[in-house]
């Protein structure tokens, strides 16, 4: 069974950082590219960013509202997936999912349930 | 950034209902655009992807179609664990953008 299971979700000042993890199992993770999605409170869905998987050299890509302040990165010896978030804003606000994409296609099958990141105004 | 457009956003039905979800994109994404359900409280699941393929496991009462800039969700008889919110998702180019989603709620 395919199990994503976020950590590290915190209340955090603005201009502090974070680093959430999210632990794989049930799948080849390695394989996967992985993905972090967040959702703010009564809000939707907004894509984070990706980190490919070793064929593609681990290249990542961002939203441009995270770029140059969060950072993705994946230990596929211990089946992680990480989100190093830097310089807080209030409007990171969110519940962060970690996602999997599949294979071929390259569509969001499997999400963790989240993990509540807080950063007051 | 590719903007998708979901209508309705909130829908009232009954359980055996017919019932289409509408999904427009600002510009075209050939058939790169997927759909799936959030029930409050648990991670979301995919249910169908490249617009009209059914994902394993989910049951064929779901169905999609569409391409280029109008896509469609059709439930074709809601059963009591269809009520949820359900979102579409393109991945045509960076960045993956989604839906605002759509709450079906029993009537």
């Amino acid at each position: 069974e395919v199990q994503l299971v976020e950590s590290g979700g915190a209340l955090v000042q603005p201009g502090g950082s974070l680093r959430l993890s999210c632990a794989a199992s049930g799948f080849t993770f390695s394989d996967h590219y992985m993905d972090w999605v967040r959702q703010a409170p009564g809000k939707g869905l907004e894509w984070v960013g990706r980190t490919r998987n070793k064929a593609n050299s681990y290249t990542t890509e961002y939203a441009a509202s995270v770029k140059g302040r969060f950072t993705i990165s994946r230990d596929d010896s211990k089946n992680s997936l990480y989100l190093q978030m830097n310089s807080l804003k209030s409007e990171d606000t969110a519940v962060y999912f970690c996602v999997r994409v599949t294979l071929t296609n390259y569509y969001f099958d499997y999400w963790g349930q989240g993990t509540l990141v807080t950063v007051p105004s | 950034d590719i903007q998708l457009t979901q209508s309705p956003s909130f829908l009232s039905a009954s359980v055996g209902d017919r019932v289409t979800i509408t999904c427009r994109a600002s510009q075209g994404i050939s058939s790169y655009l997927a759909w799936s359900q959030q029930k409050p409280g648990k991670a979301p699941k995919l249910l169908i992807y490249s617009a009209s393929t059914l994902q394993s496991g989910v049951p064929s009462r779901f169905s999609g179609s569409g391409s280029g800039t109008q896509f469609t969700l059709t439930i074709s008889s809601l059963q009591p664990e269809d009520f949820a919110t359900y979102f579409c998702h393109q991945r045509d180019s960076y960045p993956i953008t989604f839906g605002q989603g759509t709450r079906l709620e029993i009537k």
